[in-house]
């Protein structure tokens, strides 16, 4: 299995706090993704990043900002948390996308987040 | 517009053979991937195809159609804990770099 881990797995909080999910991985790969995943609507792509400091948008980042200060961490906060950020988060690494093999991302666990 | 389609769910008979569809419309492509997805768990890899074809793997076997946008997955010799929801993924959305799911289809597989 990728060396790739989440924290915290599980986490409540309330409506308007500031919100941080950390994602660790061991394997030195360049790309790191965050997706939450909702009933409907599948995993949707909030921020990516391709190197250290360099991060983009995905289609739902609105309220969700990010940070790769090292390769190894990629992290997502939440300004402000809203009901509506509720869901389950998953961090995904891969190796450059441009060789043509070992081109897949690999999952973390996940973290479920509850904004009450 | 711009789109990822698979159907929601579909029902199999242990041992049959059960083919999901995934078709794209995108600004760009960079490669297609199938994962599998149990209940409660992180998605897996399944399979890759950036050029047009049959890529097989076991039991699995993935096809792609970049002129029609087109992706399929095939499951041979269905067993039980095969029962689980199958993601598409399309790589190269905007650039080389992103990567966007389908909203996935539930499989169960019944004896």
């Amino acid at each position: 299995d990728a060396g790739i881990t989440q924290s915290p797995r599980h986490k409540v909080t309330e409506t308007g706090t500031p919100v941080t999910l950390r994602c660790h991985q061991t394997e030195n790969h360049r790309y790191m993704y965050w997706y939450r995943q909702d009933p409907g609507h599948g995993l949707r792509l909030i921020h990516y990043s391709y190197g250290v400091k360099d991060t983009d948008k995905g289609e739902v980042s609105d309220g969700y900002s990010v940070s790769r200060s090292k390769t190894e961490d990629f992290l997502l906060t939440l300004e402000s948390a809203t009901s509506s950020q509720t869901s389950v988060y998953f961090c995904a690494i891969s190796e450059s996308p441009l060789t043509g093999t070992n081109t897949e991302a690999f999952f973390g666990q996940g973290t479920r987040l509850t904004v009450v | 517009g711009q789109n990822i389609d698979q159907p929601t769910e579909m029902t199999a008979t242990e041992g049959a053979i059960v083919q999901i569809n995934c078709t794209y419309q995108t600004s760009g492509f960079n490669g297609l991937f199938w994962y599998q997805q149990h209940a409660g768990e992180a998605p897996t890899f399944l399979s890759y195809n950036v050029l047009d074809g049959l890529e097989e793997k076991g039991r699995f076997s993935s096809f792609l159609s970049r002129s029609k946008g087109y992706s399929y997955l095939l499951l041979k010799e269905l067993q039980m804990k095969d029962s689980a929801s199958y993601l598409c993924a399309v790589r190269g959305w905007y650039n080389n770099n992103d990567m966007r799911f389908g909203a996935g289809t539930r499989l169960t597989v019944k004896p």
